[in-house]
């Protein structure tokens, strides 16, 4: 089984804090991506790596950045916290690319800006 | 902007009956399309992957694929009250990426 494990299931900063969030997968998958998830505006994507050392823009990337050092780990900053960025986050995982695989879900981290 | 619509439901269903999902997708071009489920508070879950027009049949879930019509169904028998979740639509992009719908919410009463 893909195994996609998030740092923290839930996270507490303040405003203007730098965040970091944490994924890491076990089955050698090159393709990982984060999304964020809000009541009544569904999945959207925030940046997603096709491999080491490469990353690409989602749909909202703004105040975000990421870090892909190793193929295993994906990491999601945010680089001065604000309260809109309470959410919950959801990194994913898939092989090959292009790729007409499934994503696989971590457990989400949900995060809360005071 | 491609989009997957979903309806937002919710769609409630009586036990042991058939729940059916719809979804429709804008990009005629999409090759590869995925149901998840998503429990309250949990991250979405596979149910089933569908590559070609027609039904795929996994135990009690059938995914039903029309490329020419641009929709995506998924339907649920025998639904059991465990299946009360949101179903997530979701279609491959261009880049490799998911285009999510924003999910259709079951609700199956015993």
């Amino acid at each position: 089984d893909v195994k996609v494990t998030q740092s923290s299931r839930y996270l507490v900063k303040r405003t203007g804090e730098k965040v970091f969030l944490e994924c890491v997968q076990d089955m050698d998958h090159e393709n990982m991506f984060w999304y964020r998830q809000d009541p009544g505006l569904g999945l959207r994507l925030i940046y997603f790596s096709y491999d080491v050392k490469m990353k690409e823009k989602g749909d909202i990337p703004e105040g975000y950045s990421v870090s892909r050092e190793k193929k295993e780990r994906f990491s999601l900053i945010l680089e001065s916290a604000s309260t809109n960025q309470t959410s919950m986050y959801l990194c994913a995982s898939s092989l090959g690319h292009p790729s007409n695989q499934p994503q696989h879900f971590g457990d989400g981290t949900r995060l809360s800006i005071l | 902007q491609k989009e997957v619509e979903q309806n937002s439901g919710p769609l409630s269903v009586p036990e042991g009956a058939i729940a059916s999902l719809n979804c429709t997708y804008s990009d005629r071009g999409s090759q590869s399309f995925f149901w998840y489920r998503q429990y309250s508070g949990k991250s979405p879950e596979l149910i089933m992957s569908i590559y070609s027009n027609g039904d795929k049949e996994d135990g009690r879930f059938t995914a039903q694929l029309n490329k020419a019509s641009q929709y995506v169904s998924l339907l649920i028998r025998d639904s059991q009250p465990s299946d009360s979740a949101t179903y997530l639509c979701a279609v491959r992009g261009s880049q490799g990426n998911l285009i999510f719908g924003k999910g259709t919410k079951l609700s199956v009463k015993p």
